[in-house]
């Protein structure tokens, strides 16, 4: 079965420090690779996804996230963290199954940005 | 990528009681799914809602406690039935479109049981 690992259940960081939050996954078929970020008491958003193409993704906040097949990985990055920043993290994967493809979460990772 | 809108945002029920939560969505859809996100915890789904079948359901949910229904393209619900404190959580719709393989979230249902 397919899933996702999150290393880190928490990361704090001081402000305009670098950041990496680690996303590992089990998989034997080609996937599409989701982050997803979810601020205090509100929903989900797309931070970024991978489905093809070249291996590094970007959003438009500054975090990126890299596609590493060899090491089953999809790490998300960011060189300079502000303190709006301060979220949860979640990493997904799409599954196929029964015709359809479903997300499926991993733990998701605490990102605490402090002054 | 579409837009959902998702009520109601919170409310407070009694134990036994049931909740129907609405999901509505700006465009027409293939697939939509619901998840439960426990107080501190990820999301976990609970089932994936076709349109005109039944919905299929993740192992540990069943339709007795979590009845789904999809009547067209834009439209589902998720009713929170007999409820108990366990029960007390974030409840969320998604939706799927293609062809930008996108997975788009409704603000959540925020239930607390008591």
């Amino acid at each position: 079965a397919q899933s996702v690992t999150q290393l880190d259940s928490q990361v704090p960081v001081f402000e305009e420090a670098p950041v990496e939050l680690r996303c590992n996954y089990s998989s034997s078929v080609s996937v599409y690779l989701f982050w997803y970020v979810q601020y205090p008491n509100q929903g989900l958003q797309l931070l970024l996804k991978y489905l093809s193409g070249s291996t590094l993704v970007e959003s438009i906040n500054g975090f990126e996230a890299e596609f590493n097949k060899s090491q089953t990985s999809f790490h998300l990055r960011k060189p300079s963290v502000h303190i709006s920043d301060t979220a949860e993290y979640f990493c997904a994967v799409s599954v196929a199954s029964g015709g359809y493809n479903k997300l499926i979460f991993g733990a998701g990772t605490r990102l605490a940005v402090h002054p | 990528s579409a837009v959902i809108s998702q009520k109601p945002s919170r409310d407070i029920c009694q134990r036994g009681t049931s909740l129907t939560i609405q999901c509505q969505v700006d465009s027409q859809v293939t697939m939509m799914f619901w998840y439960r996100q426990q107080p501190g915890q990820s999301l976990t789904l609970i089932a994936t809602a076709n349109q005109g079948s039944e919905a299929t359901y993740e192992s540990g949910f069943v339709i007795d406690k979590f009845p789904i229904s999809r009547p067209n393209l834009t439209f589902s619900t998720l009713t929170v039935s007999n409820m108990s404190p366990e029960d007390s959580s974030i409840y969320l719709c998604s939706a799927y479109s293609e062809p930008l393989y996108g997975y788009t979230f409704g603000s959540g249902t925020r239930l607390t049981v008591v």
